[in-house]
């Protein structure tokens, strides 16, 4: 399996401008999640999905953020507008339902300027 | 409010020598813990973990400790190589009665092993 795979891999975007990231989870995982690193705060789960349903989207910032899960194996984070803050690296990952031990995507370096 | 929170954003050691990471939690509700390794422009990756109802699991130089009365867990690596050298996550997770455990991270340490 290829694992999760995420893109683009970086990103630069000029502020007020909309921005999607793409996530494909592991096949057969039907949990996924949304997160978030920055130096302050680590990984921050942003919001995670069971079934292509969103769970608890408490952690996600403003409504500025917002992300979907249309089937099994695609689900897009975007942010509109953007802005410089919202600059850090963000990761998906997959689980097994009722696992424990989620799988990470290599991330996407988002830069808003 | 960090829920799971590392106190030592970073950590120095000798090759050969043993490294200890800390983590500590403050929901009495989590029973599940699981130690991350992140390389740099990588994804973490999963080390190890440790069950609420165990207070030690080993894999190889890993071994992860959890004293559930102090809420604190601890990564032990013996002996510690340079490639080791990381940025390690602490995480939890909290049975809800669903079919999905979120993960709930600490703000990583990074680990250099010098040579």
């Amino acid at each position: 399996d290829a694992g999760v795979i995420q893109s683009p891999r970086h990103e630069v975007t000029e502020m007020g401008q909309e921005v999607t990231l793409r996530c494909k989870p592991i096949s057969g995982h039907n949990s996924l999640f949304w997160y978030r690193q920055t130096m302050m705060r680590g990984l921050e789960l942003l919001i995670y999905f069971n079934n292509n349903v969103p769970i608890d989207d408490s952690g996600m910032p403003e409504d500025r953020f917002s992300a979907k899960m249309p089937n099994a194996s695609f689900s897009t984070l975007k942010i509109q507008p953007s802005e410089p803050r919202d600059s850090a690296v963000y990761f998906c990952a997959s689980s097994l339902g009722g696992g424990h031990k989620a799988f990470f995507g290599q991330g996407t370096r988002l830069t808003v300027v | 409010d960090q829920q799971v929170k590392q106190n030592s954003p970073s950590l120095s050691v000798q090759e050969g020598r043993i490294s200890i990471l800390n983590c500590d939690y403050t929901n009495s509700m989590f029973d599940y813990f699981l130690w991350y390794k992140k390389y740099p422009a990588e994804g973490p990756t999963f080390l190890i973990s440790i069950s609420s109802i165990k207070d030690k699991n080993e894999d190889g130089r890993f071994t992860v400790f959890l004293n559930k009365s102090a809420k604190h867990l601890s990564l032990h690596i013996v002996p510690s190589q340079p490639g080791d050298s990381a940025v390690y996550f602490c995480a939890a997770s909290e049975r809800n009665g669903g079919a999905t455990n979120k993960l709930i991270f600490g703000t990583g340490t990074l680990l250099a092993v010098q040579p």
